[in-house]
């Protein structure tokens, strides 16, 4: 069973870092791009990282710079790496596994979500 | 960037209508679509890839289709369970873009 679980979301102040975390198993996770969402509150989804199969990455404008996707397929597991964060910034982030290796969305795969609130 | 334009941003149906959402790209992508079902408080779920090719496990009363510029999904007889909202994504080319949104409410 394909899973993914993301941890690391909590309040943190303005222009401060956070590292969000995404374990993922049930599938060969070397061999398939995970896309980062977030979800402001009450807000649509909106596309925040790509990281593809050779290590690749991509960014939205609102983030790059700040934000850095990593990955090790040692453990199965997705990092973003967030830097000087915005009040902007607070939503509940997903990691989404790409449907076929070689693509880049058509996530099939979604974790349950973890909440990052920046605030003072 | 491409720019994912939805239709309506909200419709109320009863059990049993037919319900169509309608999703333009700024410029063409293709058949590099998505359709995705949202829950409150529930990650989105895929229901439509390519355009018009159903995800496994999804009921045959989703329907995707379009090509280029204009997109359509199509839901043929609506149940109790779908009611959510719905969004389109073009992965063409970055940034991935998202449509915004549609929320399916009960009449």
């Amino acid at each position: 069973e394909v899973q993914l679980l993301e941890s690391g979301g909590v309040l943190v102040q303005p222009g401060g870092s956070l590292r969000l975390s995404c374990a993922a198993s049930g599938f060969t996770f070397s061999s398939y791009a995970i896309n980062w969402v977030r979800q402001a509150p009450g807000k649509g989804l909106e596309w925040v990282s790509n990281i593809n199969s050779g290590g690749g990455t991509d960014y939205a404008d609102s983030v790059k710079g700040r934000f850095t996707v990593s990955r090790d397929n040692s453990k199965n597991t997705l990092y973003l790496q967030m830097n000087s964060l915005r009040a902007e910034d607070t939503a509940v982030y997903y990691c989404a596994k790409s449907l076929t290796s070689g693509w880049y969305g058509s996530c099939d795969y979604w974790g349950q979500g973890t909440l990052v609130t920046v605030s003072s | 960037d491409i720019q994912m334009t939805q239709s309506p941003s909200s419709v109320s149906a009863s059990v049993g209508d037919r319900v169509t959402i309608t999703c333009r790209a700024s410029q063409g992508i293709s058949s590099s679509l998505a359709w995705y079902q949202q829950k409150p408080g529930k990650a989105p779920k895929l229901l439509i890839y390519a355009a018009s090719n159903l995800q496994s496990g999804v009921p045959s009363r989703f329907s995707g289709s379009g090509s280029g510029t204009d997109f359509t999904l199509t839901i043929s007889s609506l149940q109790p369970e779908d009611f959510a909202t719905y969004y389109c994504e073009q992965s063409k080319r970055f940034p991935l873009t998202f449509g915004g949104g549609t929320k399916v409410e009960i009449k």
